[in-house]
This record gives structure tokens, C-alpha cells and sequence, in this order.
């Protein structure tokens, strides 16, 4: 069975922190897509990264990086240089083969002024 | 533009009764997802559709039926048999090229009482 675990259940920084949100993920299978999915108040999910298990390479956007280690399973998230707007809870998500998503419980960030 | 339709927003209903949440997407995705939101909970799969006619139980389907008459709709129907309806719900679609990015609509928040 697929599982994904975001132990963090709720982090609070002040704007201009850096924050990382960690992601454990469990699957059998060797061929998978890991996500992040940020859900700001309104209720809406966004989709933020897909990686897949071939490529471990590190990305960056503008203020967002994701470290992914294949040894570790873990897929984690950082916010750089924190900012109000990036409050919201953000998901985990790891993907299976029937194409469906497990979703972590998330975590809820709060930056505040 | 192109998106995930879900109406409404709020939705109230008595307890006892049946409630159909709608869910219309115009990216001609072909695979439509429903999943269920309580608070610390994560995202859980109740139903998927991979293609017309044709339909999936997710993780916790009991309770809840679905239709996939049309491409572009995907309707969940709460009824009195499910014994917690009142949670946040959120329709996903996605393209079935491999890629398991899902997109997702604004939701609908129903209570039952």
C-alpha cells in the first residue's frame, strides 16, 4: 500500500524565514510521480511540482526548492525567504500506477508580518 | 478558459436526504476524480472515472455514488447512507498522457443537519 507522511502538521514563521516542509513517502512500485500541491483559504488546490522517481535533480523556482532523495523516499519543500501570501497548507502527493494520488494530511503554514 | 466547475460553494442540507455536488471540467481530460477534505485529514479518495461509463471506488466510496455519462461531467451523489457527510469536496481531473497531474476545482463545502 502507497503512503505519504508529512509529519509537520502545522509550522509558524515570520516573514523572511526560510521554511522547509518535509514529505516521507512509501510505494512499491518503481516508476512513480511525486507532487506538491499548495491550498491557499479559498479552498482550491494548486499544483506546484511533479517529479519523477528517475530524476533526483534538485529544482528551484524563484523562492521554492525541492530536494528529492530516492534513498531517503522523502520528496521535501522550501520556502525561501518566506512572505505573508505563502500561508496556506500544502500537500504531498505521491502518485499510483491506476493513475490515482495519495495525498499526505499537509501541512499548514503561517508566515506571519 | 479552460477549468474544473463546481457548484455551489456552500451547499446545506437536512439530514436524511440525498445531495448531488456537480463537477464540469473543459480540458477534455479524460480521467475525473472526488475526494473528500476534513480538517487534519488530507485529501481521500472517494470515486474515480478513467473514461465514460466507466468507474472506480476510491478509498472510501461508501455511501456516495457517481455517474460518467458525458467526458466533461462527473456528478457525486451524498446520500443518507453516508453517516458523516458534512466535509469540504473537491473534484479533480486529468489527462490520461501520463503525466498524473491533477487539476482541481474551487470545491464545494456541504453540511448536513
Amino acid at each position: 500500500a502507497q503512503k505519504v507522511t508529512q509529519a509537520q502538521t502545522e509550522i509558524s514563521v515570520v516573514e523572511k524565514e526560510d521554511v522547509t516542509l518535509d514529505c516521507v513517502y512509501e510505494t512499491r512500485d518503481t516508476t512513480y510521480y511525486l507532487f506538491w500541491y499548495k491550498q491557499p483559504p479559498s479552498g482550491e488546490l494548486v499544483f506546484l511540482i511533479r517529479r519523477n522517481s528517475f530524476d533526483e535533480q534538485n529544482e528551484i523556482s524563484g523562492r521554492y526548492s525541492w530536494n528529492f532523495q530516492k534513498s531517503t523516499s522523502s520528496f521535501n519543500f522550501t520556502i525561501t525567504a518566506s512572505q505573508v501570501v505563502d500561508s496556506a497548507v500544502y500537500f504531498c502527493a505521491l502518485s499510483a500506477r491506476d493513475s490515482t494520488l495519495t495525498f499526505g494530511k499537509g501541512t499548514m503554514l503561517l508566515v506571519s508580518p | 478558459d479552460g477549468g474544473i466547475t463546481q457548484s455551489p460553494k456552500y451547499l446545506f442540507r437536512k439530514e436524511g436526504q440525498n445531495v448531488t455536488l456537480s463537477c464540469e471540467q473543459n480540458l477534455n481530460h479524460d480521467a475525473m476524480y472526488w475526494y473528500r477534505q476534513d480538517p487534519g485529514q488530507g485529501l481521500r479518495l472517494i470515486y474515480y472515472s478513467q473514461i465514460v461509463n466507466d468507474f472506480q471506488k476510491g478509498d472510501i466510496a461508501e455511501g456516495y455514488s457517481v455517474s460518467r455519462e458525458k467526458k466533461e461531467s462527473f456528478p457525486l451523489t451524498v446520500t443518507s447512507a453516508q453517516k458523516n457527510p458534512t466535509a469540504f469536496y473537491l473534484c479533480a481531473s486529468s489527462a490520461r498522457d501520463g503525466s498524473y497531474e491533477q487539476y482541481f476545482g474551487p470545491g464545494t463545502r456541504l453540511t448536513v443537519t
